[in-house]
């Protein structure tokens, strides 16, 4: 079976600083990973996504993250916060049976920025 | 992008009474797609697969006679609350896979927040 876990549900950051949002996987097959970010009363967005290619990940908005077996994590990071990154992110991890059909979501990480 | 569209995005309905929400991908074709229930500042819950043309596959747990889908296109999924109370109130986010691609991702549509008085 596929879990999730991310770390501290609550993150706050102050404007221009470094955004770390840690997320941490179990997966009994090669995983898929993704990390979405959903403003209120909005759905998901992607930001980016690992399928098995290059460990490090860039995505949309400054995001990156990075693929680490040893360590099963897959945190996400951004260099610089903007007050617009303030959100809820949530890492997910494909399903297991029938391929890569199902994501499993953490339970979220809400990203504050203060100025 | 491929975009999936939520109708309707809001829906207040009387206990009793059963509403349908509307999930379709735009621009492209989804065989799958995927049911979410999110309840106020949680995760998504996985409710169920649905399957362009053959039945959904529920989650353990949730109700296959309260929440029906039904798949009847290759860009249009259903979700029908049926009988809806109070504690059926949440957020209700579709996804769909694009059936051409093999990446494993899944596009989202907007959400549909229902409230039942």
């Amino acid at each position: 079976a596929q879990s999730v876990t991310q770390l501290g549900s609550h993150v706050s950051v102050s404007e221009g600083a470094l955004v770390l949002l840690r997320c941490n996987y179990s997966s009994s097959v090669p995983p898929y990973l993704f990390w979405y970010v959903q403003y209120p009363n909005q759905g998901l967005q992607l930001l980016l996504k690992y399928t098995s290619a290059a460990t490090l990940v860039k995505g949309i908005n400054g995001f990156e993250a990075e693929f680490k077996k040893s360590e099963t994590s897959f945190h996400l990071t951004k260099p610089s916060a903007h007050m617009s990154d303030a959100a809820e992110y949530f890492c997910a991890v494909t399903g297991s049976g029938g391929g890569y059909n199902k994501l499993i979501f953490g339970a979220g990480t809400r990203l504050a920025v203060h100025p | 992008g491929a975009v999936v569209s939520q109708h309707p995005s809001w829906v207040i309905c009387k206990s009793g009474t059963s509403v349908k929400i509307e999930c379709r991908s735009l621009d492209f074709q989804a065989t799958t797609m995927f049911w979410y229930r999110q309840f106020p500042k949680q995760s998504l819950m996985l409710m169920a697969t649905s399957n362009e043309g053959s039945k959904a596959t529920y989650e353990q747990g949730v109700e296959k006679d309260k929440f029906l889908i039904n798949h009847a296109s290759l860009t249009l999924s259903t979700l029908t609350v049926t009988s809806a109370h109070p504690e059926d109130s949440s957020f209700y986010i579709c996804s769909a896979r694009d059936t051409g691609a093999n990446t494993g991702e899944l596009f989202f549509g907007e959400g549909s927040r229902l409230t039942v008085l």
